[in-house]
């Protein structure tokens, strides 16, 4: 069974500059979560999605960040403009229940 | 918001010995999950626990849901040189959504072969 698939895995930007974020969850698991994973931190919780419904994005910041599911399988998280605190690990998760959720492997981005 | 604190915040071993590592908080659990990070990798679930005093293995690892439900612990027997990595501890607090996980800044592991 195929994992979590995320891209690019790395991206560096200049500050200002927007930049996305690509995520396919595991085949038939309708809930997709994206994180931010600071250095030194475990993830955090942005925005969690069940099929194409964003059931709670209150940890997103809605000034700079949005995401989509429009079909309810593939996600993409952007950040518009990027600023240097925006540095880190982006992590999208998906589940078939709430017990479990599987880590793709993440993007680094680092906004200079 | 809801704190997980990890102990050791690293710890440096020889191949062979074994590990122990836990996680407190202030607040009550309903769950605890133990995860381990790869470099460069996303966190991999290692075990997961639902009940108080819940004693749960998967292979060399083994784990416990404090009875308290606030704190739990890991431990690793005979390490090997694929331990190494950043493991985890997270949960949903007690009156919060199952989903919404707190994780606790990780212990690194290092295993000298």
């Amino acid at each position: 069974e195929a994992g979590v698939v995320q891209s690019p895995r790395y991206k560096i930007i200049e500050k200002k500059q927007p930049v996305a974020f690509w995520c396919n969850p595991i085949s038939g698991h309708n809930t997709l979560y994206w994180y931010r994973q600071n250095l030194g931190q475990g993830p955090e919780l942005l925005i969690r999605y069940e099929n194409e419904e964003a059931v709670d994005d209150s940890q997103l910041p809605k000034d700079r960040f949005s995401a989509e599911r429009l079909k309810g399988v593939d996600s993409t998280l952007k950040i518009q403009p990027a600023e240097l605190g925006d540095s880190a690990v982006y992590l999208c998760a998906s589940s078939p229940d709430v017990n479990e959720q599987f880590f793709g492997p993440g993007t680094r981005l680092t906004v200079l | 918001g809801q704190q997980l604190n990890q102990s050791p915040q690293s710890m440096f071993i020889q191949e062979g010995e074994d590990v122990s590592m836990n996680c407190t908080s202030s607040s009550i659990f309903n769950t605890w999950l133990w995860y381990k990070q790869d470099p460069g990798e996303g966190p991999v679930l290692l075990i997961a626990l639902y009940k108080a005093g819940e004693l749960t293995s998967n292979g060399r690892l083994t784990a416990q849901f404090g009875i308290t439900r606030k704190d739990s612990f890991l431990n690793i027997s005979a390490s090997i040189p694929s331990d190494v990595g950043i493991y985890f501890c997270a949960g949903p607090p007690s009156g919060g959504s199952n989903y919404k996980l707190t994780f606790g800044k990780g212990t690194l592991l290092t295993v000298n072969p």
